[in-house]
Formats: C-alpha cells, sequence, structure tokens
C-alpha cells in the first residue's frame, strides 16, 4: 500500500539557518512524490514534486527537496528560512485509485522563529 | 480567476441539523475533492467527482453525500450533523490524469454542539 511518514510533528529553526522537513515513503514501483504547504487559516498550496530525472528537486518560495531512493526519503530542505516559512507542510503520494487522489502525510508544523 | 471557493467560512451546528458546504472552481477543472482536516491526522478524503455527474466515495464518506450538477460546483452535504463531523473541511479542484496539482479552497470550519 502507498503510504508517507512524517516523523516529526514539529520543526524549530532560527531564521536564517537551513531547515529541513522529514518525509519517508513506500510504493510499489516508480515514485511519484509531492509537498503541499498550508499558511494559517489558508487551503494547501502546491510547492514542488518529483516524477523523475535529478534527486534534488526546485519549488516555489525557495523550497526545494532531496530524492533518496535508498533511504526511501524525499526531505524538503531551505538552505535560509525565513519567518514568513513558518506554516504545516505536507508530504504526499499518489493514491493509487487514480484521478489524481492523493494520499497526504500527517503533516509537520514548521516554527521559525526570529 | 478566484480559483476555488468555498462558502461559509465558519459556521456552528447543532447535533442533527444539516447544512451544505458550496464549493465553486472557475479554473475548468474536470476533479474535484472534499478533504476534512483533523489536528494531528493529515487531510482525509471523504469524496471525489471525475465530471460533472460522476461522483464517488473517499475514505470517510459516512454522514456526507455530495452532487456535481456542473463542471464548476460541488456542494458537500451534511445530513444529522454529528459532533464527530467537527472539523475544518477544504475543497480542491485538478487538472486532468496524471497533473497531481490541487487547488484548494481557503477552508470551511464548522464546529458542531
Amino acid at each position: 500500500a502507498q503510504s508517507v511518514a512524517q516523523p516529526e510533528d514539529q520543526v524549530n529553526v532560527a531564521e536564517g539557518n537551513p531547515l529541513t522537513v522529514k518525509c519517508t515513503y513506500s510504493v510499489s514501483g516508480n515514485p511519484y512524490l509531492f509537498w503541499y504547504v498550508q499558511y494559517p487559516n489558508r487551503g494547501l498550496q502546491f510547492l514542488l514534486k518529483y516524477i523523475t530525472g535529478d534527486n534534488l528537486v526546485k519549488g516555489s518560495y525557495g523550497f526545494e527537496a532531496e530524492f533518496n531512493k535508498s533511504q526511501t526519503s524525499f526531505h524538503l530542505k531551505k538552505p535560509s528560512a525565513l519567518v514568513s516559512d513558518s506554516a504545516l507542510y505536507f508530504c504526499a503520494v499518489p493514491n493509487p485509485g487514480g484521478y489524481n487522489k492523493l494520499i497526504f502525510g500527517a503533516g509537520t508544523r514548521l516554527a521559525v522563529h526570529p | 480567476n478566484a480559483g476555488v471557493t468555498q462558502t461559509p467560512k465558519f459556521r456552528i451546528l447543532k447535533i442533527g441539523q444539516s447544512m451544505t458546504l458550496q464549493c465553486t472552481q472557475d479554473m475548468n477543472h474536470n476533479y474535484m475533492y472534499w478533504y476534512r482536516q483533523d489536528p494531528g491526522m493529515g487531510l482525509k478524503l471523504i469524496y471525489y467527482s471525475v465530471g460533472a455527474g460522476i461522483t464517488d466515495k473517499g475514505e470517510v464518506p459516512n454522514g456526507y453525500n455530495v452532487s456535481r450538477s456542473t463542471t464548476e460546483d460541488f456542494p458537500l452535504r451534511l445530513e444529522l450533523a454529528a459532533p464527530s463531523q467537527t472539523s475544518v473541511y477544504f475543497c480542491a479542484s485538478s487538472q486532468g490524469q496524471g497533473s497531481y496539482e490541487q487547488y484548494f479552497g481557503p477552508g470551511t470550519r464548522l464546529t458542531v454542539t
């Protein structure tokens, strides 16, 4: 069965420091992997996706994600965190039922402190 | 484009009442979805639709109904509201098969007391 796990409920980072939000996956076949962000009182927004190709994927707002097949991970990274990056981050994989349905992780709350 | 819009933003229901959550998208997307978001649980798919007149159940459909009479609109109906339906509800839409990028509305925060 397809699934994703986000092992950290919350990540705390000082502004200007690099950040990492972790995601591990379990899929059959070649993985399609996604990151979404939810700012306070807003709906989710698409950040980036890995379908195939380079293991380092660049997305919106300066975020990138590193695909690691041997570790079945897809960690979200940013070299220098901003206070405005504080949000809830979700990793996702496709639902085998098709129709662009997604299976979301439980989410990781990122808090960036000034 | 307004994207995906949802109304109302907030609602308090008494146990046993019914209501409809409205969702409209102006991107001409065929696929639409309803999710509920509970703290620490991520998003759970309630119902989805692949086009006007076609709907299907997701992971947690009990207590809900949907319809899709037009491409733009995908209302979610709660019958006989229960405290377990207290949640934040999100509507989303997506383009054709394989795009996986879903566009979300701002959500409806529902409390059932």
